[in-house]
């Protein structure tokens, strides 16, 4: 089967650092893609991994092990804004289907 | 404006009625999708479409139906036959190249009175 899971909440304090982790088994694997929601609204897109190793976009990066089936998004300098659900999400081998975990719920506390 | 837009964004349901919800896309995407989202829950694709008059289901499409007649426009229609129909539906699209991430519209909330 196919299964993605994330950890249901986390906290963390504003400034500091915060890492979420993402594991999944699917069939097939063209890619993993990490969103931000906040309650109510739409995701909005923060990175895509297809290849293993680190990529980063100003204070988010994101990391990849195939071989391992894992992920994580790494959240620097946190800021209030920063509280919403982090969703992970993999395109496998169906290439037009994005698979969704069920998100990670991140509050930031001053 | 490019984008995705999603109407209406609040729709009330009588239980045994059929509702429709528009998706229109401006941004010359190929492949559109609807998904569901429940509270707390993460994102479950209802159906898909990759190019005009073709469309394939989800892993949640009972109870719902698809059209895509044009390429800008999937409007998913939430039948009577849908036991269950409370929820926030995401419509969303992409290009269909390999690594093209989805957008998403703003979401419609559709609740069963």
């Amino acid at each position: 089967g196919q299964n993605i899971d994330q950890p249901t909440e986390m906290t963390a304090t504003e400034g500091a650092i915060v890492q979420i982790n993402c594991t999944y088994q699917t069939s097939g694997f063209n890619g993993l893609f990490w969103y931000q929601q906040h309650a109510g609204e739409a995701p909005t897109f923060l990175s895509y991994n297809v290849l293993d190793g680190l990529e980063e976009k100003g204070r988010f990066s994101s990391f990849l092990s195939r071989s391992k089936g894992y992920s994580y998004l790494l959240l620097k300098e946190l800021q209030m804004k920063d509280s919403a659900s982090y969703l992970c999400a993999v395109r496998g081998s169906n290439t037009d289907k994005l698979i969704f975990g069920t998100g990670t719920r991140l509050q930031v506390f001053p | 404006d490019g984008g995705i837009t999603q109407s209406p964004k609040y729709l009330f349901r009588k239980e045994g009625q059929n509702v429709t919800l528009s998706c229109e896309q401006n941004l010359n995407h190929d492949a559109m999708y609807w998904y569901r989202q429940d509270p707390g829950q993460g994102l479950r694709l209802i159906y898909y479409s990759q190019i005009v008059n073709d469309f394939q289901k989800g892993d949640i499409a009972e109870g719902y139906s698809v059209s895509r007649e044009k390429k800008e426009s999937f409007p998913l229609t939430v039948t009577s036959a849908q036991k269950n129909p409370t929820a926030f539906y995401l419509c969303a699209s992409r290009f269909s190249e390999a690594g093209n991430t989805i957008y998403f519209g703003e979401g419609s909330w559709l609740t069963v009175v």
